[in-house]
Order: C-alpha cells, then sequence, then structure tokens
C-alpha cells in the first residue's frame, strides 16, 4: 500500500516554464487536494477535488490548475512558472465526510529561477 | 472562509518538561480539529485529533483540549522527549471534511 505518491521529489523551473506535479494516490479516497508550504505561513490549499471530474479553488489558486479525470489521480499544473511559486507542494488525500484524516504525499521542493 | 490562527511560531523546552501550543479558528462551523507533526524534510503526519462534541482526548504523552465556546483548541506534550523535537501543524476542517485550515506551525525544539 503505498498511500499517496507524489513525483518528482525535485524540480527547478526557469520563469516562464510549465510542469505537471503528479500525485496518485490507491486508497480509494474521494477527497484530494494540493497545499503549498511556505517558511512562517504553514499549508495553504491551492486547488480540492471532493470526486472525480469535481474541483474547486482553495485559497491560493491563481497560477494553477487542476484536473481530476480519475478517483486516483489529481495533478497540478502550472501553465507559466513565476519566481513567487517556489515552494514545497504537498498533495493529500481522506475519505471524505466529517472526522477523516488527510494523508499527505512525500512533498516536491520546486524552485523557479 | 475559516482562519486558524497558532501561537507561538518556535518553543523550546527542556527534555522531561511539558510543552503546549494554543490555535484559533473563526468557523463555527467547523467540527473536525487534527494535529500534524512533521519532521525535518518529511511529509506531515496526523498526531492526535478532535471532534467538536469533544472538550479532551489524549494519547499517551500527547492531549489536545477543545474550547468551541471561545472556539480555541490546544496541544499538551508532556515529558517531552528530544524525538518530539518537529514543527506542529493544528487544523480546523470544514462541516463537509472536504477542506483543512492549517495553522502557520510552531517549531518545537527539545534540549537534552
Amino acid at each position: 500500500n503505498a498511500g499517496v505518491t507524489q513525483t518528482p521529489k525535485f524540480q527547478v523551473l526557469k520563469t516562464g516554464q510549465s510542469m505537471t506535479l503528479q500525485c496518485a494516490q490507491d486508497m480509494n479516497h474521494e477527497y484530494m487536494s494540493w497545499y503549498r508550504q511556505d517558511p512562517g505561513m504553514g499549508l495553504r490549499l491551492i486547488h480540492y477535488s471532493v470526486g472525480a471530474g469535481i474541483t474547486d479553488q482553495g485559497e491560493v489558486p491563481n497560477g494553477y490548475n487542476v484536473s481530476r479525470s480519475t478517483t486516483e489521480d489529481f495533478p497540478l499544473r502550472l501553465l507559466s512558472a513565476a519566481p513567487s511559486q517556489t515552494s514545497v507542494y504537498f498533495c493529500a488525500s481522506s475519505p471524505g465526510g466529517s472526522y477523516t484524516e488527510a494523508f499527505f504525499g512525500q512533498g516536491t521542493r520546486l524552485t523557479v529561477v | 472562509g475559516e482562519n486558524v490562527e497558532q501561537h507561538p511560531s518556535t518553543l523550546s523546552v527542556q527534555e522531561g518538561d511539558s510543552a503546549v501550543i494554543k490555535c484559533t479558528y473563526s468557523d463555527s462551523a467547523s467540527n473536525y480539529f487534527p494535529w500534524y507533526k512533521q519532521e525535518l524534510g518529511k511529509r506531515p503526519q496526523l498526531i492526535i485529533d478532535i471532534r467538536s462534541n469533544v472538550g479532551e482526548k489524549k494519547d499517551q504523552r500527547i492531549a489536545v483540549t477543545l474550547n468551541k465556546t471561545a472556539k480555541h483548541f490546544s496541544l499538551h506534550i508532556t515529558e517531552t522527549q528530544p524525538e518530539d523535537s518537529a514543527v506542529y501543524f493544528c487544523a480546523a476542517s470544514s462541516s463537509t471534511g472536504n477542506q483543512f485550515y492549517f495553522g502557520t506551525g510552531t517549531s518545537l525544539t527539545v534540549i537534552p
């Protein structure tokens, strides 16, 4: 049981480049979400999904796109990377409903130069 | 939306002493409050949680208290050990359970 798997673990981009951060879970969880972690700012919600085909914006969605074509996968796309997007990104999944734990992936450290 | 505030941002204690981290939330509809521990370079992992219909919960050296009226909840770690050194995050979950709002984190250092 792999849980939540993110790839890549590290990435360096040039300003203006695009890329996709991959996230997959094998726990059949309905809910998936993306967070960014910056020093002194905790974990901030970027986008989330309550099921295949359904996505919604979180606190800091600008500059990011998501899609949820399957229950297992929830990729995060940066269309035109900016230095302000330098951060550690975490994907998380949960079964959904009240009182359910969020399980995190191992994180992707992204640097935009 | 929900706003979660967490204090202090850093905390140093001597091994064996207690540590307390406090959080407040703004949305009275939030009903689930987990605490996550993040070791350096690792992913956040759940250490304890509390539901809105419970005032206190304990798990060995860790306890969490919740005051719904005042909208604040706290993490208590007793008999701290060096392996407790990490960043701790509090969170509040919406009533639908599909969004978690995190505090800004507390970096705890336990001095041997």
